[in-house]
C-alpha cells in the first residue's frame, strides 16, 4: 500500500539556522510529490511540488526540496529559518498521471527559537 | 470567493445526532475534495467530485458518511448518528480540475467534536 513517512514529529531550530524536514514514501512507481504547510488558523498551503525533471524543486517562502529516487525521499530544506516558519509541515504523494488524490504523512511540527 | 470557505468552523454535537458540514469552493473550480484529519495525523482522503458527480467515495469510512454537490458548486458532508470516533477536523479542498498538476487549495477546516 502507498504510504508516506515523516520520521520527525517535532523539530526545534534556532532562528537563522538551516532546516531539513524528512519525507520518505512507499509507492510502486515514482509518484507526484508535494509539501504543504499549515500555520495556526490557516488552511493547508502548498509550498512546492515535484512531477518530473529537475530533482531540486524551488517553492515559496524560500523553501526547496530534493527528490532522491534511490532513497524514495523528498526532503524539504530552507537555508535560514525565520520565526514565521513555525508551523506544521506535511509531505504528500499522488498517483502519477492520475487525479489529485493525495496521501499525506503525519506531519512534522516545527518550532523556532529566537 | 477568494478561497475555500467552510462552515461551521467549530461544531460540538452529542453522540447520535446528525451533522452537516458545508464547503464553498473557489469560484470556477471543477473539482472538490473532502479530507478528514485526526489529531496527530495527516489528512485522509474521503471523497471527491467533478462538477456534481461524485467520482470517488472510497475513503468514506462507512455508510453513516455521505456527501453531495447538487449544483456543482457548494458541497455538504453529512455524518449521521455521530459517534465519538468521528471527532476530527474535516477539510474541504478544490482545484481547477482533477488532473494531476493542478494545485489543490484547502480550506481552514471544520472542527467536529462529538461528546
Amino acid at each position: 500500500a502507498q504510504s508516506v513517512t515523516q520520521p520527525d514529529i517535532h523539530i526545534t531550530v534556532s532562528e537563522g539556522a538551516s532546516l531539513e524536514l524528512r519525507c520518505n514514501y512507499s509507492y510502486g512507481a515514482t509518484p507526484y510529490l508535494f509539501w504543504y504547510v499549515q500555520s495556526p488558523g490557516q488552511g493547508l498551503q502548498l509550498l512546492l511540488k515535484y512531477f518530473s525533471g529537475d530533482t531540486l524543486v524551488q517553492g515559496i517562502k524560500g523553501f526547496e526540496a530534493e527528490f532522491k529516487r534511490s532513497q524514495s525521499s523528498f526532503n524539504l530544506r530552507k537555508p535560514s529559518v525565520h520565526w514565521s516558519d513555525a508551523a506544521e509541515y506535511f509531505c504528500a504523494v499522488a498517483p502519477p498521471g492520475g487525479y489529485n488524490k493525495l496521501i499525506f504523512g503525519a506531519g512534522t511540527r516545527l518550532a523556532v527559537h529566537p | 470567493g477568494a478561497g475555500v470557505s467552510q462552515s461551521p468552523r467549530y461544531k460540538v454535537t452529542k453522540r447520535g445526532q446528525d451533522v452537516a458540514l458545508r464547503c464553498d469552493p473557489i469560484s470556477g473550480h471543477v473539482s472538490l475534495y473532502w479530507y478528514r484529519q485526526a489529531l496527530g495525523q495527516g489528512p485522509e482522503f474521503l471523497t471527491y467530485f467533478n462538477y456534481e458527480a461524485q467520482q470517488d467515495k472510497s475513503g468514506l469510512p462507512n455508510d453513516r458518511f455521505s456527501a453531495e454537490r447538487p449544483e456543482g458548486s457548494i458541497s455538504t458532508l453529512t455524518i449521521q448518528r455521530t459517534e465519538q470516533r468521528d471527532s476530527a477536523m474535516y477539510r474541504c479542498a478544490s482545484s481547477l480540475d482533477s488532473y494531476s498538476g493542478n494545485t489543490i487549495y484547502f480550506g481552514e477546516g471544520s472542527w467536529l467534536t462529538v461528546v
